[in-house]
């Protein structure tokens, strides 16, 4: 496809489990974010890549949280031991480098339930 | 603290009806503002801002930067029920891209 590909577009899971969120972006594209978008407010950003380094990683909210890319192409967001206040959509955009214009994925939605 | 605030949180017009909406922005090192539209899950884009007192157009929609009122409105005129959307306002505060975003603004626009 020819946009930013995030699987699954749900995912429903029981505090305490670890999940993993996949986003692949469009083809070619360099930089890499993911943002966390709560009810009611405008997304947050997480972490972006340039390439296959977390070139930032200080929107991370705390240490049960990772991402990781390791070819430069898809990443993806690894959460342990979800808690109910990690429930959000999870946004992925890229863009064909830093700086310059991000198409953003469907997201998912995550429910910790 | 970079900050987003927009204005209002949330609207509700008639169809034909012509609407303003407002960011203000504090930001460290101010790249670009943007504004997204957001229907469902996935933002999608409208405008860039880089230079003061330009403004930019598509069809029915138009936003200006005011960089020295740390500013930016999105004018939407004859409005339209397909309108209807989270209007989110994100300023580029870095050279990474990282974006910083405002809480949003509901529009609905009804029949």
């Amino acid at each position: 496809g020819a946009g930013v590909s995030q699987t699954p577009s749900n995912k429903v899971t029981e505090k305490g489990k670890y999940v993993e969120l996949r986003c692949d972006p469009i083809s070619g594209h360099t930089a890499l974010y993911w943002y966390r978008q709560s009810l009611g407010q405008g997304p947050e950003f997480l972490i972006y890549f340039q390439g296959t380094g977390a070139a930032d990683d200080s929107g991370l909210p705390n240490d049960r949280f990772f991402a990781v890319r390791p070819e430069g192409s898809v990443s993806t967001l690894k959460i342990q031991r979800t808690e109910r206040g990690d429930s959000a959509v999870y946004l992925c955009a890229s863009s064909p480098g830093a700086g310059l214009r991000a198409f953003f994925g469907q997201g998912t939605r995550l429910t910790v339930v | 603290e970079d900050k987003v605030v927009q204005s209002p949180l949330s609207l509700v017009v008639h169809e034909g009806d012509t609407v303003t909406l407002n960011c203000s922005y504090e930001v460290t090192n101010f790249r670009s503002l943007l504004w997204y539209k957001q229907e469902k899950k996935a933002p999608t884009f409208l405008f860039m801002l880089t230079s003061s007192g330009i403004e930019k157009k598509s069809g029915r929609l138009s936003s200006i930067l005011d960089k020295k009122e740390l500013s930016s409105i999105l004018n939407i005129t004859a409005t339209q029920t397909g309108d209807s959307a989270i209007y989110l306002c994100a300023v580029k505060a870095s050279n990474t891209g990282k974006l910083i975003f405002g809480q949003g603004t509901t529009l609905q626009v009804k029949p």
